[in-house]
């Protein structure tokens, strides 16, 4: 598809749990962001990388956070000993990177629960 | 953290009418760009708005951007049922990433 597509789009585990959540960017598209969006809230940044590095995790909430984006296109966010706090949607965006912000594609996201 | 306020949170009008909905956000900015959700589903860019730019159009949208005040209008004109959708502003960070930084947003009813 043309578009950012996120598997899976639910996700239900049990507290304590890891789980691992996929991007897959729109083709050639550089930039790749992730976003926490809590019910009823807007989204809030995680993490993002242009290419394969990791320019910015400074929303990550805490050390059980880890994304990568190994060969710079597909990206998986991992949550380590999940807890319930950690349950919202993930989003995924990319964008390609001109001079200046540019908009951003999301995919639909990953509803995760945690139980 | 979120960068600022949409106002109202909520908004319920009728097909044909206009609606309004106001950003405001705290820290300077290069850009300002105003999103769309539909429940359940991902963002969808609308507008995008530079920070030497005081209005914009896009078919029925129309966006203003006031920097001295650090608030930004979104107006839909001649609202449709499908315009039902969260509304969303979102600044970029000057520091130099390009993360973008969301508003609570504005929840849209539009009933036809």
């Amino acid at each position: 598809g043309a578009g950012v597509s996120q598997s899976p789009r639910y996700k239900v585990a049990k507290r304590g749990q890891d789980v691992a959540l996929r991007c897959d960017p729109i083709s050639g598209h550089v930039s790749l962001f992730w976003y926490q969006q809590a019910l009823g809230q807007g989204p809030e940044f995680l993490t993002y990388f242009q290419n394969e590095a990791q320019l910015d995790k400074s929303g990550l909430p805490s050390d059980r956070f880890f994304a990568e984006r190994p060969e710079g296109s597909v990206s998986t966010l991992k949550i380590q000993r999940t807890q319930q706090e950690d349950s919202a949607v993930y989003l995924c965006a990319s964008s390609p990177r001109r001079v200046g912000n540019q908009p951003q594609h999301f995919g639909d996201g990953t509803r995760l629960s945690i139980l | 953290s979120q960068q600022g306020e949409e106002d109202p949170q909520a908004l319920s009008i009728q097909e044909g009418e206009n609606a309004t909905m106001n950003c405001s956000y705290k820290t300077s900015i290069n850009n300002l760009q105003w999103y769309r959700q539909n429940s359940g589903r991902g963002l969808v860019h609308l507008i995008l708005i530079r920070s030497n730019e005081r209005e914009k159009h896009s078919g029925r949208l129309r966006v203003t951007l006031d920097t001295s005040k650090k608030s930004s209008s979104l107006l839909i004109t001649a609202s449709r049922a499908a315009d039902t959708a969260s509304y969303f502003c979102a600044t970029d960070d000057k520091g130099g990433s390009e993360k973008l930084v969301f508003g609570k947003g504005t929840k849209l009813t539009v009933n036809p």
